[in-house]
């Protein structure tokens, strides 16, 4: 049992460079989430998806896109990245009461 | 109180000392109050979720207690250990599917 799984770990991008970050859990849970993390600041989350098929905005969700593939997945897209997206990011799935993190991916944009 | 606050942002404890530090949440279409713990380069761990006014929740040497009347929740750690030093954070549910997180209060047990 897997958790929540995460990849890359890390990955630096050149501006306007497209890339997509990939998530996956493996405990059956409808609702799952992507947040970035930066120095100082808490959580900020940039998209959701309460269920398969459905996603909807967070509080940050401009320069961003994704994907609910089927149940299990989820993916985050930087379709021009810009040194305002380096950050931490982290995706999250959830029962009714907690949220499960993954190990994050670190990127930077240069 | 419209975002979630934590405080004090940071704190160094000797080890044996016991600790505590607070959320500020917004006290309206509350939900539950979730407490997390995260180490330097790991992701956060699930502590407590506490829904019920009056709430307290105990894990070994951590506890925690909810007032969701004026909107604050204390995380208490009793007898501190280096091993504690962490980050704690909160976020507030309001059952919309979305989570307001806390900065955190980062804690640093020396030995």
């Amino acid at each position: 049992n897997a958790g929540v799984t995460q990849t890359p770990k890390f990955q630096v991008l050149k501006t306007g460079q497209s890339m997509t970050l990939q998530c996956a859990q493996d405990m059956n849970h409808n609702s799952m989430y992507w947040y970035r993390q930066d120095p100082g600041m808490g959580l900020r989350l940039i998209y959701y998806s309460a269920s398969e098929g459905t996603t909807d905005k967070g509080e940050v969700p401009n320069g961003y896109n994704v994907s609910r593939l089927n149940k299990r997945e989820f993916s985050l897209r930087l379709e021009s990245a810009a040194p305002s997206q380096t950050s931490v990011y982290f995706c999250a799935s959830r029962t009714v009461y907690e949220q499960y993190f993954g190990p994050g991916t670190r990127l930077t944009v240069t | 109180i419209l975002n979630v606050e934590q405080s004090p942002q940071s704190l160094h404890v000797q080890e044996g000392d016991s600790t505590n530090f607070t959320c500020s949440f917004p006290s309206s279409n509350f939900y539950a109050l979730h407490w997390y713990r995260w180490e330097t380069a790991k992701s956060p761990e699930a502590l407590f979720v506490m829904t019920l006014n009056g709430d307290e929740k105990k894990k070994g040497r951590i506890s925690a207690t909810l007032n969701t009347k004026e909107g604050y929740s204390y995380l208490y750690i009793k007898g501190s250990q280096p091993e504690d030093s962490a980050t704690y954070l909160c976020a507030s549910y309001s059952g919309t599917y979305k989570y307001i997180f806390g900065t955190g209060t980062r804690l640093k047990v020396l030995a």
